[in-house]
């Protein structure tokens, strides 16, 4: 079956660790997002990747990093100079430009 | 930028229809759209209205979209319990960039007996 798959589906971190959330998916999509939810709150864009090697920042971008290597992977480190890292992570791809975006289940941190 | 608004929570009977309404500042997106998340789960694309229409129906759902009011909306007819879950309407930020979407804060519905 193809689909995104995230990892891990939830991870406690330490004040002051980077913690590195995985996803891959296998439904051959050029376009990867990663989003952070939290409660009461839509969606926002953290990072974007139209193609391989080559990924935009989103509007909440600092504290964040990612990388794109290879078309399936789209892996998003948060770093300690995240503030506020708590909260719900969704990855999602999409064919090129098109607003059908496929979601993984997503990747839930709590920093203690 | 685009700012997209919806209220927050809404119950309803089962069986009776729910309205699901979205408020937007300034939009030039080509489509809107309406996800939906089940508990503990990523979204699902639910259904979509390209922005030269002013209604679209899928089965049980009717989507209605008056562009002077910048206001879209999400009937489901019949509503069940499985219909419980959040609800986002989503446009895109600049015209063309359909994936670039901009998310409401989601309307959680609930379904009572």
């Amino acid at each position: 079956d193809g689909g995104i798959t995230q990892s891990p589906k939830y991870l406690f971190r330490k004040e002051g660790q980077n913690v590195t959330l995985s996803c891959e998916q296998n439904l051959n999509h050029d376009a990867m997002y990663w989003y952070r939810q939290d409660p009461g709150q839509g969606l926002r864009l953290i990072y974007y990747s139209q193609i391989v090697n080559d990924f935009q920042k989103g509007d909440i971008a600092e504290g964040y990093s990612v990388s794109r290597e290879k078309k399936e992977s789209f892996p998003l480190t948060v770093t300690s100079a995240q503030k506020n890292p708590t909260a719900f992570y969704l990855c999602a791809s999409s064919i090129g430009y098109t607003g059908e975006l496929f979601f993984g289940e997503g990747s839930r941190l709590t920093v203690l | 930028g685009e700012d997209v608004e919806q209220s927050l929570f809404l119950s309803v009977r089962e069986g009776d229809s729910s309205v699901i309404n979205c408020t937007y500042t300034d939009s030039s997106s080509t489509y809107l759209y309406w996800y939906k998340q089940e508990p503990g789960a990523g979204l699902q694309l639910l259904t979509y209205i390209f922005s030269n229409m002013d209604m679209k129906q899928d089965q049980r759902l009717t989507v209605l979209l008056n562009k002077k009011d910048k206001h879209l909306s999400l009937r489901i007819a019949d509503t069940q319990t499985g219909d419980s879950a959040i609800y986002f309407c989503a446009l895109a930020d600049e015209p063309g960039g359909y994936n670039k979407l901009i998310f409401g804060a989601g309307t959680r519905l609930a379904v009572h007996p």
